[in-house]
């Protein structure tokens, strides 16, 4: 019963490297989510999709892109890795729109230097 | 628009006593409201939501909440703490539109429960 797997779960980017976070999430679900977490600031969301082919920004989108080529997959890309995005990332999903109960996973702790 | 205010950051009780964790909100539409627990180094889990039925909701692991509309409140609560309870909590808004980019999350309640 894998739910949402996030790969990796930790990294150590240089300034100005890129990398790809994965999601992927086996419920078959419409929409997936890119949350960041910083302490003491709750969770912001970054990009969303509500189905494949779909992407949107959220409310802090800068510095990162998306694709949802399939229903079960959503990577983020970061480019030019700035230290403003040392944070804790989660992906999560949910069968329908913002009052469905969210699937999170494990989250990755990415730290830029 | 709409947010959510966690009122403490962090609460601390003693096992088997009771678990209050505040939570206020502000939304221009009816919301949908949410509890989601967060343990060390894990994704969030859903411990309840309130859309719009009763406004006592009861969910898991002897968690309830409870909808004020006239107080704009939806505090958690937990009659007797246990070890296990000790984590972060979020409170959720949600437009209850649909729309993905409104879900808005509390700053987070630490728990922290001592023998």
């Amino acid at each position: 019963n894998a739910g949402v797997t996030q790969t990796p779960k930790f990294r150590i980017l240089k300034i100005g490297q890129s990398m790809t976070l994965q999601c992927a999430q086996d419920m078959n679900h419409n929409y997936m989510y890119w949350y960041r977490q910083d302490p003491g600031m709750g969770l912001k969301l970054i990009y969303y999709s509500v189905g494949a082919g779909i992407t949107d920004k959220g409310e802090v989108p800068n510095g990162y892109n998306v694709s949802r080529s399939t229903t079960e997959d959503f990577p983020l890309r970061l480019e030019l890795a700035a230290p403003s995005q040392t944070s804790v990332y989660f992906c999560a999903s949910s069968r329908a729109g913002a009052d469905t109960e969210a699937f999170f996973g494990q989250g990755t702790r990415l730290t830029v230097v | 628009a709409q947010s959510v205010t966690q009122l403490d950051s962090h609460v601390s009780v003693s096992e088997g006593t009771p678990v209050l964790l505040r939570c206020n909100y502000s939304s221009s539409y009816s919301p949908s409201l949410f509890w989601y627990v967060q343990h060390p180094n894990k994704g969030l889990q859903l411990l309840l939501k309130y859309t719009s039925a009763a406004t006592l909701v009861k969910g898991i692991n002897g968690f309830e909440a409870e909808f004020k509309k006239s107080e704009t409140s939806f505090h958690l609560t937990k009659p007797s703490a246990h070890m296990s309870d000790a984590a972060e909590y979020f409170c959720v808004v949600s437009n209850p539109t649909g729309t993905a980019s409104k879900l808005t999350f509390g700053t987070g309640t630490r728990l922290q429960v001592t023998l």
